[in-house]
């Protein structure tokens, strides 16, 4: 049993490039979301799915896109990187939205110069 | 809104003394969930508690305690007779309504010096 799967682990990109960070959960969790993590701002969510199909933003949407054609997978893609985008990204997921803990991936540490 | 405070930014103690993480938090919200997190060195994120708003029951598991006031708005954690291994960034987490209303704590880093 997996759980939560992010890859890559660590990731360079050059201003303007864009990519897609990956995220698979193998617990059939309905609840997905993306946060990226910064010192002195804990984290903060990017994007979220309630289920396959359905995605919303969260607090920091802009810049990124996310999809969900299905249960498992969540990818989020930057459209073009900015330094600002320089962070620790976690893919996490829930059984339910209000009273379960999140699942957390390992996360991925992208720097963009 | 939401809003969690994590008043201690970093804190440092001597192995086997004991350590109270504070978390406050602030809600309209008369339903919600209060969760710990625990981030150790290798950067993932762990689930360690999660307590309800209808349930003030401290709880204690094994070195580790939480004591819930409504009265107060506090979730904090007591760690008793720190270890090395429990050097780590906590984070407090408020959902009171769904992804849209998850609201986490800046973090407080425990360093425990043997």
């Amino acid at each position: 049993n997996a759980g939560v799967t992010q890859t890559p682990k660590f990731q360079v990109l050059k201003t303007g490039q864009s990519m897609t960070l990956q995220c698979a959960q193998d617990m059939n969790h309905e609840y997905m979301s993306w946060y990226r993590q910064d010192p002195g701002m804990g984290l903060r969510l990017i994007h979220y799915s309630v289920g396959a199909g359905i995605t919303d933003q969260g607090e920091v949407p802009n810049g990124y896109n996310v999809s969900r054609s299905t249960t498992e997978d969540f990818p989020l893609r930057l459209l073009s990187a900015a330094p600002s985008q320089t962070s620790v990204y976690f893919c996490a997921s829930s059984y339910e939205e209000l009273r379960s803990p999140l699942h957390f991936g390992n996360g991925t540490r992208l720097t963009v110069t | 809104a939401q809003k969690v405070t994590q008043a201690q930014t970093e804190i440092s103690v001597v192995e086997k003394e004991d350590v109270t993480l504070d978390c406050v938090y602030e809600t309209r919200d008369t339903t919600y969930y209060l969760f710990w997190y625990k981030q150790p060195p290798s950067g993932e994120l762990v689930f360690l508690i999660r307590r309800n708003s209808f349930d003030e029951q401290n709880e204690i598991s094994g070195r580790y305690s939480w004591n819930f006031q409504k009265s107060t708005s506090s979730f904090n954690f007591t760690i008793t007779a720190s270890q090395v291994v429990d050097s780590a960034v906590y984070f407090c987490a408020l959902n009171s309504g769904g992804y849209q209303k998850v609201t986490f704590g800046i973090g407080t880093k425990l360093q425990v010096i043997p």
